[in-house]
């Protein structure tokens, strides 16, 4: 079943603005990741936060965890047009053997120059 | 150099045929998967392998049969394709552990006429 939810389905923003992205999930997580795919290409791993952390910066990107309401955001500031592309939410559940991503439907991001 | 590779990029085929798609990871990774991304951008796993032993196999149909021949290939064949095979596949590879982060090629963009 789907783990993940991202929040909205499509975001357009002016260049220079900030971005939120929103996710939601179900279960108990091991970890929950953000990946970013451009039109025709595969999946980039952005940032990973564990279930035990709260928040985590790399470069523009932001990324909070909230498990208490099972959801996540990834903020981009100072968005670009190179930011355009579509992005995931996945979380990691379980740990062992079978451990596997579940990726959610992702968000559209139009950054417009 | 690619970190991981499959081919072909374009797959177009009629309904009845067998084909299989290729992936290669020179990452040194112990894990690969093969994923399917539909017209809705929605990602799901299909198989994973960890050192070449089927770990995850999500009730794909029998018709999709992974083989890894080693660590660093995993290769996807389909026998009978039908209309709703077509999607795009992607390989993924990753370092078994806590974290988990994927890697992805580029996708095989497969049509079903």
């Amino acid at each position: 079943s789907q783990q993940g939810e991202e929040d909205p389905q499509a975001l357009s923003i002016q260049e220079g603005e900030n971005a939120t992205m929103n996710c939601s999930y179900k279960t108990s997580i091991n970890n929950l990741q953000w990946y970013r795919q451009n039109s025709g290409r595969g999946l980039v791993h952005l940032i990973l936060i564990r279930s035990n952390e709260r928040e985590k910066h790399s470069g523009r990107l932001r990324v909070t965890l909230d498990t208490s309401k099972k959801s996540s955001s990834l903020l981009i500031t100072a968005s670009r047009a190179a930011d355009t592309a579509s992005y995931f939410c996945a979380t990691l559940n379980p740990t062992g053997a079978n451990s596997k991503l579940t990726f959610g439907k992702g968000i559209t991001l139009s950054v417009r120059p | 150099d690619t970190a991981v590779s499959q081919t072909p990029k374009y797959l177009v085929t009629q309904m009845g045929n067998d084909k299989s798609i290729k992936c290669e990871q020179n990452l040194g990774h112990d894990t690969m998967y093969w994923y399917k991304q539909d017209s809705k951008k929605f990602l799901k796993i299909m198989f994973s392998y960890n050192n070449k032993e089927l770990i995850i196999n999500e009730t794909v149909p029998n018709r999709f049969s992974p083989k890894s021949p080693d660590k660093a290939h995993l290769n996807l064949h389909i026998n009978s394709l039908e209309l709703g095979d077509s999607a795009v596949y992607f390989c993924a590879s990753s370092q078994w552990g806590a974290k988990n982060i994927q890697y992805f090629g580029a996708g095989t963009r497969l049509s079903v006429l």
